[in-house]
């Protein structure tokens, strides 16, 4: 069974940073891109980071440019999002979600990002 | 960036009945290697959402065959032969022709 599974949400003051993880099971991580989307309470999708399989091609929503750092580890079948200089626009739930261009198939739960002073 | 538009942002409908939402893009989604990679998702109440097709009309796994997904260009539509309490939710279109990815703003199936 496909699993995603994502940890490391909280309360953030502006400003701050988190790193969030993803360690997914049940697939060979090696085999597929990963994406983080987000989700801000009662709004619609909104695509954040694209990693590829190797890691060695990354792209980012201009809303995180510069700010954001998506990272894969291979070898631990994790992903990761490190999140810089954070913004109260930035407060959502943040999924990690496996594939591209045949679709994004499989998606965690989603771990929640709350910033506020 | 490629703007996606859904229309209806709210689909009010009756069980047994069909539906309908549509999907247009800013700029075609052919890509440079022919394919269109415009997908359809289902996001459900308190969950994830869950891919129903990719490349306009591939249906995904598990995915019951009263969903069809057609389209080509900038113009894609999702329907629902029948539509069933279980298909509540809200329905989203996605590019992933060009980065940055994007998705339509949302439309939401309520019975």
């Amino acid at each position: 069974e496909v699993q995603l599974v994502e940890s490391g949400g909280g309360l953030v003051q502006p400003g701050g940073s988190l790193r969030l993880s993803c360690v997914v099971s049940g697939f060979t991580f090696t085999s597929y891109s990963m994406n983080w989307v987000r989700q801000a309470p009662g709004k619609g999708l909104e695509w954040v980071s694209y990693i590829s399989m190797s890691g060695a091609t990354i792209y980012y929503a201009d809303s995180v440019k510069g700010r954001f750092t998506i990272s894969r580890d291979n070898a631990r079948n994790s992903l990761h999002l490190q999140m810089n200089n954070l913004r109260v626009e930035d407060t959502a739930v943040y999924s990690c979600a496996r594939g591209a261009l045949a679709g994004i198939g499989y998606w965690g739960q989603g771990t929640l990002v709350t910033v506020s002073s | 960036d490629i703007v996606m538009t859904q229309t209806p942002l709210s689909s009010p409908v009756t069980l047994g009945q069909p539906a309908s939402i549509s999907c247009r893009s800013s700029q075609s989604l052919v890509h440079s290697d022919g394919n269109t990679y415009l997908s359809w998702l289902q996001q459900r109440p308190g969950q994830p959402p869950r891919l129903l097709f990719y490349k306009i009309s591939n249906r995904f796994s598990g995915v019951p065959d009263r969903f069809s997904g057609s389209g080509a260009g900038t113009e894609f539509t999702l329907q629902i032969n029948r539509v069933e309490a279980e298909d509540v939710g809200i329905y989203y279109c996605m590019q992933a022709t060009q980065f940055p990815y994007t998705f339509g703003q949302g439309t939401k199936l309520e019975i």
